[in-house]
């Protein structure tokens, strides 16, 4: 019963490959995310979507395009990969609150992208 | 520039010992939450601090918010292996949740 999942947990490919990983989460909540998190551990939010709906998209190469089938899922599609993408990707999920307090982000375990 | 700031940045203990890791910021918030994440896995939230001044404890962690909502402290007492991981404060700007560069605790047996 693992709540945000992700697969896969590596992924290992050659630089100009086109690559997914795939999201899900048993929580019901509305709201998920990409983040990306590079070799120093900083950990920044690349997309939101909110009921299938695109709602933050930060300063991401429009390489990565994130497709949200439903509410439940989020996948992220990787073309052209680069040197520069290897970190390690997590999709998390929040029900956010009706006011203005920080919701709580569930993380998965991580996807560890390797470009050779 | 960031807009949480974290120190220190890497934090070796004996088992035992106390440590108090910071989060500062030049902004005002709401809310103020820290997460921790053990190797291979994902952060999971231990609290959220949103009241100037307030004061949480978890067992052996006490999170504190500045008075002007513009800090947090995170202090372990009496350190155990357990407690090794990565330790960041996040907070929400412009409905994204941001979080500082971390802090990597190790407590060493």
């Amino acid at each position: 019963d693992t709540a945000v999942s992700q697969t896969p947990k590596y992924l290992v490919t050659q630089m100009g490959n086109d690559k997914s990983i795939k999201c899900e989460q048993n929580l019901g909540h509305d709201t998920m995310y990409w983040y990306k998190q590079d070799s120093k551990k900083f950990l920044k939010i690349m997309f939101s979507y909110n009921n299938k709906e695109l709602i933050i998209n930060e300063t991401v190469p429009n390489r990565f395009s994130p497709k949200s089938p439903d509410k439940a899922h989020l996948n992220l599609h990787i073309n052209s990969l680069e040197l520069g993408d290897s970190a390690v990707y997590f999709c998390a999920s929040s029900q956010p609150l009706a006011h203005l307090y920080t919701d709580t982000q569930y993380f998965g375990p991580g996807t560890r992208l390797t470009v050779l | 520039t960031q807009l949480l700031e974290q120190s220190p940045q890497f934090l070796s203990i004996q088992e035992g010992e106390n440590l108090t890791v910071y989060c500062n910021s030049l902004s005002v918030f709401s809310s103020l939450q820290w997460y921790r994440q053990e190797p291979g896995e994902g952060p999971v939230l231990l609290v959220t601090v949103v009241t100037g001044g307030e004061v949480k404890k978890l067992k052996r962690l006490t999170f504190q918010f500045g008075d002007a909502r513009k800090d947090s402290s995170l202090h372990i007492t009496a350190a155990q292996p357990g407690d090794t991981g990565l330790y960041l404060c996040a907070a929400t700007r412009d409905y994204k949740l941001s979080f500082g560069a971390g802090t990597t605790v190790t407590v060493r047996a």
